[in-house]
């Protein structure tokens, strides 16, 4: 079967750099997103990789290693606005796109 | 730009009425539309995709009979839930991408409608 894994929740200081991993299993790769979504809002799209390398934009930047089946998200300077859920998804051999059920961010002061 | 709107943003109906929500791509055309479904603290479901034009394709276990998928015109797709029961409330989104076929890099995401059946 088809699956994406993330941690459930995390949590981090203002100021600090989090990493959040993503790993899949999915019959066949047409890239990686990786989306930010707002308790009771709609995803924003972060970022998305389909070569082998680290994406960086801003303060975010997204990381992909499909010989490992493996992708990270990591968020430098983080700001309380970040609080958010980041949603890992795969877009499999039939363009599907594959979701993982997201990592909660709780930053701290 | 690539701005989609949904609306209503929140709707409460009572138990066996139908509920339209409407999703609109605001400055692009919409080739592909795609309806999600999110139960809280869940990822997003994949409803169905839409193409102007022609039929939804739905997910399976999605019931095609209860949850009506319109795509007339290039910047407009409907979602209806038919004879809608407390099971159905849930948070609905909608998705706008410009290419046709599959989901690519360029998918945009309208705000939600939060469908609460009393």
């Amino acid at each position: 079967g088809q699956n994406i894994d993330q941690p459930t929740e995390m949590t981090a200081t203002e100021g600090a750099i989090v990493q959040i991993n993503c790993t899949y299993q999915t019959s066949g790769f047409n890239g990686l997103f990786w989306y930010q979504q707002h308790a009771g809002e709609a995803p924003t799209f972060l970022s998305y990789n389909v070569l082998d390398g680290l994406e960086e934009k801003g303060r975010f930047s997204s990381f992909l290693s499909r010989s490992k089946g493996y992708s990270y998200l990591l968020l430098k300077e983080l700001q309380m606005k970040d609080s958010a859920s980041y949603l890992c998804a795969v877009l499999d051999s039939n363009y599907q796109l594959i979701w993982g059920a997201g990592t909660k961010l709780i930053i701290k002061p | 730009g690539a701005v989609v709107s949904q609306h209503p943003s929140r709707v409460i109906c009572k138990s066996g009425t139908s509920v339209k929500i409407e999703c609109r791509s605001l400055d692009f055309q919409a080739t592909t539309m795609f309806w999600y479904r999110q139960f809280p603290k869940k990822s997003l479901m994949l409803m169905a995709t839409s193409n102007e034009g022609s039929k939804a394709t739905y997910e399976q276990g999605v019931e095609k009979d209860k949850f009506l998928i319109n795509h007339a015109s290039l910047t407009l797709s409907t979602l209806t839930v038919t004879s809608a029961h407390p099971e159905d409330s849930s948070f609905y989104i909608c998705s706008a991408s410009p290419k046709a076929g599959g989901i690519y890099n360029e998918q945009f995401f309208g705000p939600g409608t939060r469908l609460t059946v009393l």
